[in-house]
């Protein structure tokens, strides 16, 4: 079946920039979507790139597609304290359905 | 407008009582996704409608749940005999047909708790 992995914990330093990566196996990915969570709260989509982009930018967020190593990352320049959360990879096959990885914790250091 | 709606925001019941969960999508939207998420994980997948099609079942994790969609409306997730490891946040999300259905919305939530 589909599976999407996710490195589980990411730390940095208020300023820098953090990159979360995502691996998944579904080839027919069509969309494939940045989600975030905050602690007791419901899901916020972040972003998302089409399958047949390899790059998107949004202010502060910048998405990487690599589609022949099922590879996608978000870059967030300038990682503010309000930042910290948890970030989910969710590529969505052909059919529509969307899976979501495990999820990475993203904690910001003052 | 309205969004994605699911009752009760709460629920606490005894293992072995079977329990329904209610999810009202965004009026228009054809698909219709069930997510489970247990504390500190992430999403998993349980069932997906998309208008008439045949639901993709796949992620159902036993046959005590069951899910009902009426034309592209509401939904109705069943789970029989609960047990505690059903205790989680359900979550169910709709979204437009076709190209025009990119993002999904996603409902507050129903937090199950088996005790």
């Amino acid at each position: 079946g589909e599976d999407v992995e996710q490195s589980l914990f990411l730390s940095v330093r208020e300023g820098d920039s953090s990159v979360i990566n995502c691996t998944y196996t579904d080839s027919s990915s069509t969309y494939l979507y940045w989600y975030k969570q905050e602690p007791g709260a419901g899901l916020q989509l972040l972003t998302y790139i089409f399958s047949n982009m390899d790059m998107k930018q949004d202010q502060r967020l910048t998405v990487l597609l690599n589609k022949k190593d099922k590879h996608l990352s978000l870059r967030i320049a300038d990682t503010q304290t309000g930042d910290s959360a948890i970030y989910f990879c969710a590529p969505r096959g052909n059919t529509g359905k969307l899976i979501f990885g495990q999820g990475t914790t993203l904690q910001v250091k003052p | 407008g309205a969004g994605v709606s699911q009752s009760p925001s709460n629920k606490v019941t005894e293992k072995g009582k079977d329990v329904e969960l209610r999810c009202d999508p965004i009026s228009g939207h054809t698909a219709l996704y069930w997510y489970r998420q247990r504390l500190g994980q992430g999403l998993e997948f349980l069932i997906y409608f998309q208008g008439n099609s045949a639901p993709d079942k796949s992620g159902l994790p036993s046959d005590r749940f069951s899910a009902e969609r009426t034309g592209e409306s509401v939904s109705t997730l069943t789970i029989q005999r609960t047990q505690q490891e059903d205790s989680a946040v359900y979550l169910c999300a709709s979204s437009e047909p076709g190209l025009a259905g990119v993002k999904l919305y996603f409902g507050p939530g129903t937090r199950l708790t088996v005790l």
